[in-house]
Formats: C-alpha cells, structure tokens, sequence
C-alpha cells in the first residue's frame, strides 16, 4: 500500500464555516506534510510533522490549524477563511524527516470559500 | 515569493520523440532532488531522485542529470508517449535545518500525436 488518501476530494466552505480536511496513510511514514497549491504554481508547504510532532509551520495564518492525532492520521482544521484561500490542499508522507526518501502524495481537497 | 507569471513554461513535442525539462535551482546547501509528474487534478507522482553525490541517474526511460555548480537539474524522457503529458516539477531539499521539499516553478509537456 503506497496510498495517501485525502478526504474530501472537494469542500465548498463559507468565510464562517469550520471545516477539516483529512489525510490518512499506512506506509508506517514517520513524517507527514501540508502543502498549498494555486493553479498553474507549485504547492507551498504549510506544515511539517515528524513523529507526530509539529517540525516546521512556514508561518501559516492561524485560521489553519494542523493536527496529527496519530502516526497514520493528519488533519488540517480549517476557520473563516478568505476566498484567497482557495486552493488545492495537497497531504504527503515520506518514511522519516532525516532521510532522502520521496514524499508520496495525495490526490489533494480541491477547496472554495465562498 | 516573487510572481513568475499566470502562465506555466511549456515544451511541446511530438510523439517518440525524446524531452528534456531543466530546473534551476536555488540553494547551495540542497542535497536531495526529486522530478515530479503532475497530471491534471491529480497530485504529484514520484518520477525520478537523485542525490548530490551523484551527476546523473537512469530509470525506465527517465535520465535525471544533475549539474551541482551552476545548480541545474535535468529530466530527460526517451520516446515521449501521449500519457507524458503533465506538469513536471523539480523539488530539492536541504541537507540540514529545513528538511522539507520546496518545489520550482514547474513546466508543463504537451505531446503531440
């Protein structure tokens, strides 16, 4: 199983709304990642967990939350957002932080704010 | 960062012929790089890595060059098929400190039958 999943595929959310995306992988990866991508850029990376811990936050607004409960789970929580926020919310995992390894990635939460 | 444009570089070739996608990138201190295939809607997909001990490394039909002194990064696809059709995407990482991919700006393949 070389699968991350996200879920949903796609949320429409309005600026008052509280949502939360969420990724899942069962590599036995170590190291999970948040990352943003617009149309026709590369995702930026948001966050880093390693071993369940918050490694790196790439000065991300609060109004995106990151949370991993467990060491196949991550979830991204999401308050009133902006329309700027739009975005392809990409989740990856890679076996751990220390190593070259690849990042494997998900297929992404297509996300509108309305 | 700086905006590079709404518009991605885009290399357009026909059918069996061979591609080559180049990245510059930025960080010295960079000792992992990876080439990722992005197909419409989808998330990226693992193509090729390579280490900087390395110049050079083969796959299936996927040859990544890497040139650390003018740091440049090369993909080159032999007999380019319709299904190579994407948005190709370097990401390099650091040896030290920040140990997260950081993507290029990306270059979209058009192959024409």
């Amino acid at each position: 199983d070389t699968e991350v999943t996200q879920t949903p595929k796609h949320l429409v959310m309005g600026m008052t709304n509280k949502k939360s995306l969420k990724c899942e992988q069962h590599m036995g990866h170590r190291a999970m990642y948040w990352y943003k991508q617009k149309a026709k850029k590369p995702p930026e990376l948001m966050f880093v967990y390693s071993y369940e811990k918050l490694s790196i936050n790439e000065s991300v607004p609060s109004r995106f939350s990151p949370e991993c409960p467990n060491s196949s789970l991550l979830n991204l929580h999401l308050h009133a957002l902006q329309p700027e926020d739009s975005a392809l919310y990409l989740c990856a995992s890679s076996q751990l932080l220390e190593t070259d390894t690849e990042a494997f990635f998900g297929q992404g939460t297509r996300l509108t704010v309305v | 960062g700086e905006n590079v444009g709404l518009h991605l570089p885009t290399l357009s070739v026909q059918e069996g012929d061979n591609s080559i996608i180049n990245c510059a990138y930025s960080n010295s201190a960079s000792d992992y790089f990876i080439w990722y295939k992005q197909e419409s809607g989808k998330g990226p997909q693992f193509i090729i890595d390579i280490r900087s001990n390395m110049d050079k490394r083969q796959g299936q039909r996927v040859t990544v060059l890497l040139n650390k002194t003018v740091k440049h990064l090369s993909l080159q696809i032999a007999a380019t098929q319709p299904g190579d059709s994407a948005v190709y995407f370097c990401a390099e990482r650091m040896d030290t400190g920040r140990r997260a991919l950081t993507f290029g700006s990306g270059t979209r393949l058009q192959v024409q039958p």
